[in-house]
């Protein structure tokens, strides 16, 4: 079945340093790949996405690669800051997922160290 | 603008009671519903979701389940809880296929404590 996996399941970064995150996705009928940050004790929140027309996607600090031919996709952390510790979730939803369903990755712990 | 609603916020409960979660969802008309399960310091595991009142499509083999009463109503319950019931328990929703957004949003959870 569908499987995205996503890695390192934990990054330690200085405050200032940039943090990259990567997902590989199985479904080549994936189209739309969204990132979640859930902080401690809290719902995961939606703070970028990408569609499988556009390569890249950029809001403020955080960019979001797609590179459809490899099948991956990646975050990207710019200037973090000790409030961008989190854990970090990828997704991806193919065109045929039954109830429109995301797949998603397992996870990554990025801590931001002042 | 649409909100989700999920209650209660925190529950207890021994080992074989029965279990009611309730999530709701406003602003938004025929949304699919989902019911996720986090164990701690774990991913997301979907547990059920849903396209329409009644349908109702379970992922994974357990003594869970979830009912739709109502279109913008999903509830998740058991009859006896085991301790691997243990976690935090996220609904969370999206607009049916074709609307404006494909975005999917997560509800604040319920965090439950087998004993």
């Amino acid at each position: 079945g569908e499987n995205v996996e996503q890695h390192p399941s934990t990054l330690s970064v200085q405050e200032g340093d940039s943090a990259v995150i990567k997902c590989t996705y199985s479904d080549s009928a994936s189209n739309y790949f969204p990132w979640y940050k859930q902080e401690l004790g809290k719902r995961p929140q939606l703070i970028i996405d990408i569609r499988s027309n556009v390569g890249e996607k950029k809001d403020q600090r955080i960019a979001v690669t797609l590179n459809k031919t490899a099948k991956h996709f990646s975050l990207h952390i710019t200037e973090t800051q000790p409030e961008d510790s989190a854990v970090y979730f990828c997704a991806a939803r193919g065109i045929y997922n039954q109830g429109g369903k995301l797949i998603f990755g397992q996870g990554t712990e990025l801590s931001v160290k002042p | 603008s649409q909100t989700i609603h999920q209650w209660p916020a925190t529950l207890v409960q021994p080992v074989g009671s029965p279990l009611s979660l309730e999530c709701t969802v406003e602003g938004t008309s025929n949304p699919n519903l989902y019911w996720y399960r986090q164990a701690a310091g774990r991913g997301l595991q979907l547990l059920f979701y849903s396209v329409g009142i009644g349908q109702i499509s379970s992922e994974v083999p357990q003594n869970l389940s979830a009912s739709r009463p109502q279109d913008r109503q999903f509830i998740l319950s058991s009859k006896k809880l085991l301790l691997s019931d243990s976690g935090f328990y996220l609904c969370a929703w999206r607009s049916r296929p074709g609307g404006r957004s494909t975005e999917q949003y997560f509800g604040p959870g319920t965090r439950l404590t087998v004993t």
